[in-house]
């Protein structure tokens, strides 16, 4: 059973525009939720994070959504730069158990110059 | 430079050989944990370290070792090898156990073939 879903395995934009890349889950004891980027033969990196006490965090071009009722945040990047391209993993996980992350399957974003 | 390092970065070998993979951080992180990445599946857990000796279960373990004799190393071991297990495998630490400001860092990953 999967727990954290990206339903969409890819998407492009174009430079300048608004990135929103979703991500969806199905543990209510989830109470983190992280968003990982990935470029190719590099280990995943941390972008942000958000508790489940708030519904928005921003940094700088990255802000990620919490809709708690619905158990779906996303992440919104703008302006999208062709540097952004890369594999965005959604990670969820229970602070309050073993602190286990359950990730997602990842999304592809292209950004087009 | 605060990093975690796995060695190697490609590994082929045949079913049944031991081996190793090592991971070792420099950030005096308690909390260390190993993934596999496979195609169409995401990041799966294969086991973590909560501190010195004290290693548990993640959700994928058959066929994998681990050990924590020291803070800084978190080797990964496989006894015999299989062809299920060719995989993308990383290494990660964290400050804490995942919560609130204690991100996971990842090593670079090492590309296991198993033939």
């Amino acid at each position: 059973d999967q727990q954290v879903k990206q339903n969409s395995p890819s998407l492009s934009v174009q430079e300048g525009r608004i990135s929103i890349l979703n991500c969806d889950y199905t543990n209510s004891m989830f109470d983190y939720f992280l968003w990982y980027k990935k470029y190719p033969a590099e280990g995943p990196t941390f972008l942000i994070s958000i508790s489940s006490i708030k519904d928005k965090n921003e940094d700088g071009r990255f802000t990620v959504f919490l809709n708690k009722s619905a158990k779906h945040l996303s992440l919104h990047i703008v302006p999208s730069q062709p540097g952004d391209s890369a594999v965005y993993f959604c990670a969820a996980t229970d602070t309050g158990a073993n602190s286990k992350l359950t990730f997602g399957k990842g999304i592809t974003l292209s950004v087009r110059p | 430079e605060a990093q975690v390092t796995q060695n190697p970065r490609y590994l082929i070998t045949v079913t049944g050989k031991k081996l190793t993979v090592t991971c070792s951080q420099n950030m005096n992180h308690e909390y260390m944990s190993w993934y596999r990445q496979d195609p169409g599946l995401g990041l799966r857990q294969i086991y973590y370290s909560m501190n010195v000796e004290v290693t548990d279960k993640g959700d994928v373990p058959e066929g994998y070792k681990v050990s924590r004799k020291e803070k800084r190393n978190f080797p990964l071991i496989l006894e015999s090898p299989s062809p299920n297990q060719t995989s993308l495998y990383f290494c990660a630490s964290s400050l804490f156990p995942t919560g609130n400001n204690s991100p996971l860092h990842f090593g670079n990953g090492t590309r296991l073939t198993v033939t």
